[in-house]
């Protein structure tokens, strides 16, 4: 079954905390991205990558970091100097830049 | 301006009814368009592309492009409760003037029994 898996469904940041947000694609797609929803909003890009071992900030990238090692994983991490990092996190791919993204179910995050 | 606006809504139609959903983008390059459907608390799922001018019709789902208006919408026939939910346009702007997929906020769709 081909898709994007993200994990965990729900976290919780404590105060001064890093947390990883975890993408997985097996669509065989180059791009990915992380995208932000806040309740009523729409989606907001942090950041996203177009090939391996190359990414790009999106409107939002301050206070998060990514990698991409693998062509199938962008993890996300949510670090400390975001200071507010609750909300609905979604990872997305497509088979290239322009072609039309798939969401994985998303992660909620929240902070204790 | 946005760069994609759409209504917030809500917009509340009657079972069976059609119905339209507007979006407008303001940079005129774009290439490419899709609408995607989000049940409260879910993701974005996506269920129509249309990259040129007229009418792509799937199933119940027709897609309207005019490029030189610079509109999209959606139209759903003979709606159903179960396509009450947030409609996202989304408008692709590779090689324009921001290099990606710019989503609206949504309109919130309620299909009343």
């Amino acid at each position: 079954d081909g898709g994007i898996t993200q994990s965990p469904k729900y976290l919780f940041r404590k105060e001064g905390q890093n947390v990883t947000l975890s993408c997985e694609q097996n669509l065989n797609h180059d791009a990915m991205y992380w995208y932000r929803q806040d309740p009523g909003q729409g989606l907001r890009l942090i950041y996203y990558s177009q090939i391996v071992n190359d990414f790009q900030k999106g409107d939002i990238a301050e206070g998060y970091s990514v990698s991409r090692e693998k062509k199938e994983s962008f993890p996300l991490t949510v670090t400390s100097a975001q200071k507010n990092p609750t909300a609905f996190y979604l990872c997305a791919s497509s088979m290239v830049a322009n072609q039309p993204q798939h969401f994985g179910d998303g992660t909620r995050l929240s902070i204790l | 301006q946005k760069e994609v606006e759409q209504n917030s809504g809500p917009l509340s139609v009657p079972e069976g009814a059609i119905a339209s959903l507007n979006c407008t983008y303001s940079d005129r390059v774009s290439q490419s368009f899709f609408w995607y459907r989000q049940y409260s608390g879910k993701s974005p799922e996506l269920i129509m592309s249309i990259y040129s001018n007229g009418d792509k019709e799937d199933g119940r789902f027709t897609a309207q492009l005019n490029k030189a208006s610079q509109y999209v919408s959606l139209l759903i026939r003979d709606s159903q409760p179960s396509d009450s939910a947030t409609y996202l346009c989304a408008v692709s702007n590779y090689g324009g003037a921001t290099n990606k997929l710019i989503f609206g906020t949504g309109t919130l769709l309620a299909v009343q029994p």
